[in-house]
């Protein structure tokens, strides 16, 4: 299960509050996602990026805000402004070769209440 | 943009049986079909992919075909045994450059023995 961590592998805060997830990759990939997963539904694209200092919104960013200073480290902090913030989050990383496999980490389950 | 559509939401099969699982894309371009598999509380990952330069692909007892006419395509596993249980999401991308992935919203297997 090496390769993609992220931590806490469980997360509790209070509404109002912002929360940063970590996920931390050692496998040179250049490209790296953040997904949300709810019960029912398949994985929305949060926010990715290719290069470091460099990342693009996706599908539901709104509430959401990333960062790219390392190759190795994309983290995604949760705000306030997110209004359904519960759910199940999955960071990705993908080489930018001629594999196209993109390659999951842990995820972290964020409970707000 | 790429919708995919995925069905049944939920499959019960007896052990030994076969699965399918089918998908629809809408985007014509796509060419990067992936399908992952995800136990409860763990992370997705990849069992088959196919790329459309292809119209069928095997690994074991896992299958998948692709009808770029039809814009669907297929998952599917035979000889199904318990360990197969879990949920199974299709995938679609434009696979060159910076892929995004677009899932499914999953299918929940389960084998009864």
């Amino acid at each position: 299960d090496g390769g993609i961590t992220q931590s806490p592998k469980y997360l509790f805060r209070k509404e109002g509050q912002n929360v940063t997830l970590s996920c931390e990759q050692n496998l040179n990939h250049d490209a790296m996602y953040w997904y949300r997963q709810d019960p029912g539904q398949g994985l929305r694209l949060i926010y990715y990026s290719q290069i470091v200092n460099d990342f693009q919104k996706g599908d539901i960013a709104e509430g959401y805000s990333v960062s790219r200073e390392k190759k190795e480290s994309f983290p995604l902090t949760v705000t306030s402004a997110q209004k359904n913030p519960t759910a199940f989050y999955l960071c990705a990383t993908r080489t930018t070769g001629s594999s196209y496999e993109q390659y999951f980490g842990p995820g972290t389950r964020l409970t707000v209440t | 943009g790429e919708n995919v559509e995925q069905h049944p939401s939920t499959l019960s099969v007896q052990e030994g049986d076969s699965a399918v699982i089918k998908c629809t894309y809408s985007d014509s371009a796509s060419n990067y079909f992936p399908w992952y598999k995800q136990e409860l509380g763990k992370r997705p990952q990849l069992i088959i992919d196919i790329r459309s330069n292809v119209g069928e692909k095997k690994d074991q007892r896992i299958a998948v075909t692709l009808n770029k006419t039809a814009k669907h395509f297929s998952l599917h596993i035979t000889e199904t045994q318990p360990e197969d249980s879990a949920v199974y999401f299709c995938a679609a991308s434009r696979g060159t450059g910076f892929q995004k992935l677009v899932f499914g919203t999953g299918t929940r297997l389960l084998v009864s023995p």
